[in-house]
């Protein structure tokens, strides 16, 4: 199948971490991507993932990759009310030009 | 420098019209994609160009109809609008299967 699943909502108050997680199915993605996506715009990419890493770290975010159980994570420490937005996963796959996102996980800060 | 722009952002029309929208990437790209976007947010690809052919066609209606006269555009004609086809429609490029970068959108409403 080619179902990316996340959870729809996440509700944080601002300064704590957040937690996005993400099933993928494709086990032979090189890449995976999470997206951000605030009210009115397009998407942006916000980072991405080698498979053959476990984590990555850039600023407030912290990428972890379980290729076993085919799930991804998106941290974001000290998270801000600038980071309300919905948030995709997203994975390319085999033999398609094109990729196939989650269905947003909608993260709402709390001042 | 917009990346990906297509246009127009906003777009009512009745139910029975044709419409186009138009989009543009100026990164040099080889591949260029339409998704579409429903009210729950969800993405799902429509169409996908390689350097000028057609390598995904999802399925949607044929009243859907891209169109890429060089590397740099990928339009998107509509035919016979119904109201199911209110959405928000995002161009996307990328170079081979790598990163996709999203224009801003075209809210489409059907009325």
């Amino acid at each position: 199948g080619e179902d990316v699943e996340q959870s729809l909502f996440l509700s944080v108050r601002e300064g704590d971490s957040s937690v996005i997680n993400c099933t993928y199915t494709d086990s032979s993605s090189t890449y995976l991507y999470w997206y951000k996506q605030e009210p009115g715009a397009g998407l942006q990419l916000l980072t991405y993932i080698f498979s053959n890493m476990d984590m990555k770290q850039d600023q407030r975010l912290t990428v972890l990759l379980n290729k076993k159980d085919k799930h991804l994570s998106l941290r974001i420490a000290d998270t801000q009310t600038g980071d309300s937005a919905i948030y995709f996963c997203a994975e390319p796959h085999t033999g398609r030009r094109a990729l196939t996102f989650g269905s947003g996980t909608r993260l709402q800060v709390q001042p | 420098d917009t990346a990906v722009s297509q246009t127009p952002k906003y777009l009512v029309t009745q139910m029975g019209n044709d419409k186009s929208i138009k989009c543009e990437q100026n990164l040099g790209h080889d591949t260029m994609y339409w998704y579409k976007q429903d009210s729950k947010k969800f993405l799902k690809i429509m169409f996908s160009y390689n350097n000028k052919e057609l390598i995904i066609n999802e399925t949607v209606p044929n009243r859907f109809s891209p169109k890429s006269p060089d590397k740099a555009h990928l339009n998107l004609h509509i035919n016979s609008l119904e109201l199911g086809d209110s959405a928000v429609y995002f161009c996307a490029s990328s170079q081979s299967s790598g990163e996709a970068f999203f224009g801003q959108g075209t809210r489409l409403t059907v009325v």
